[in-house]
Formats: C-alpha cells, sequence, structure tokens
C-alpha cells in the first residue's frame, strides 16, 4: 500500500535558524505533491503543492520544497524560521488507489520555534 | 477563512446518542470529503463523495453514516459511538480528486 513518511515528530528551532522537514512516499507512478500546515487553533492549510514542471515549488510565508524524483521525496525547507511558523506540517500525496485517486498523508511533524 | 464551514465545532455525546455533523463548501467543489484526525497518527480518511456518489469508503464502521444532499453539503450521522471515536472530524473539499482539497476548522467530539 501507498504511505507516506515524515521522518520528524517533533522539531525544535531557534528563530532565524533554517528549516527542512522530510517526507518520502513509497508509489512510484506520477503523483501530485502537498504541504499543509496547521496553525494552533487554525484549520489546515495548503503552504504548497507540485503537480509537474520545476520541481522547486514556492509556497506562501517563504516556505519552498523540492521533489526529487528519484529518492521519492519532497522536502519542505525554509531559510529563516519565525515564531509564527510554530505549527505542525502534514505532507500529502495523490495517488492512484484502485479506480480513484486519494490523498495519502504523513502523520505530521510539529515544528515549536524558540524566540 | 470562510470557504468550508463546519457545525458544531465542538460536541460532547454519550454513547447511546445520535447526533449529526454538518459541512458546508462555498467554493463550487464537485468533491468532499470526510477525515478522523487523532493525536500522533495520520490523517485518516473516511469518505469521499464525487458529483455526490459516494466514491471511497475506508472501512468505516456502521456507527458512521454520510450523506451528500447535493454538491455543497455533507453529513456525517453519529449512532452508539465509542470513546475511541473521540478525535477531530474534519471536512474538506477540491475542484476535482486530483487537486488540493480546502479543509473546514473540525468539530472536535467527545464521546463519553
Amino acid at each position: 500500500a501507498q504511505s507516506v513518511s515524515q521522518h520528524n515528530h517533533h522539531v525544535i528551532l531557534s528563530e532565524a535558524a533554517s528549516l527542512e522537514l522530510g517526507c518520502n512516499y513509497s508509489y512510484g507512478g506520477t503523483v501530485n505533491l502537498f504541504w499543509y500546515v496547521q496553525y494552533p487553533g487554525q484549520h489546515l492549510q495548503l503552504l504548497l503543492k507540485y503537480f509537474s514542471g520545476d520541481p522547486l515549488v514556492k509556497g506562501i510565508k517563504g516556505f519552498e520544497a523540492e521533489f526529487i524524483k528519484s529518492k521519492f521525496s519532497f522536502n519542505l525547507r525554509k531559510p529563516s524560521v519565525q515564531w509564527s511558523d510554530t505549527a505542525e506540517y502534514f505532507c500529502a500525496v495523490n495517488a492512484p488507489l484502485d479506480s480513484n485517486y486519494q490523498l495519502i498523508w504523513g502523520a505530521g511533524t510539529k515544528l515549536i520555534i524558540k524566540p | 477563512e470562510t470557504g468550508v464551514t463546519q457545525t458544531p465545532r465542538h460536541l460532547v455525546m454519550g454513547m447511546t446518542n445520535k447526533k449529526s455533523l454538518k459541512c458546508e463548501q462555498h467554493l463550487g467543489h464537485n468533491a468532499m470529503y470526510w477525515y478522523k484526525q487523532s493525536a500522533k497518527k495520520p490523517l485518516e480518511l473516511m469518505f469521499v463523495y464525487n458529483f455526490k456518489e459516494q466514491t471511497e469508503n475506508n472501512s468505516v464502521p456502521s456507527r458512521f453514516s454520510p450523506e451528500c444532499p447535493n454538491s455543497s453539503h455533507l453529513f456525517l450521522h453519529l449512532h452508539t459511538l465509542q470513546p475511541e471515536d473521540s478525535a477531530l472530524y474534519l471536512c474538506a473539499s477540491s475542484q476535482e480528486a486530483v487537486t488540493e482539497q480546502f479543509f473546514g476548522p473540525g468539530t472536535r467530539l467527545t464521546v463519553l
């Protein structure tokens, strides 16, 4: 079965540190890739997405992610984090399942930024 | 953001109660979803409706019963739930099954 793996369940960083959150998936075919963020007390919202084209995608709030097909990875990066980036981050992959596409989710990474 | 709304936001119910969760999307999307979000677990897809037709039921117990009367509304009817069903229930919608999903704020359900 397809799966999405997020390597770190908790990450603690200081402000201005660089961030990289790992995401690997298991499906070998064509996929659509997403990073979502859930700020404390708020609903899930889309950070960025990759469907095709340039494998380096830029999202909101200075986030970017790189799709590396050979590594089945879609890691999220930000060069300098802020306290307001404290949130839970979810990687998701849209892949075929039976006759339909289904969004398969990672378990999430809780990011805490120390002021 | 009011693209996808959910009511109620919080619900406490006993194991013998019957209640319903409501979701409404104002985005003109064709697909709607119910998810269960529990601590330390990936989001669990429960049901998918595409053009009002149910296309996925991920082995969800029959005590959860979805209803999609039109492409803008989705309900989750709850009956004789168990304490382990306590979780955040999220509704989402998307234009198509392959495009990004937009989420509501969720209903925090506690089963006593």
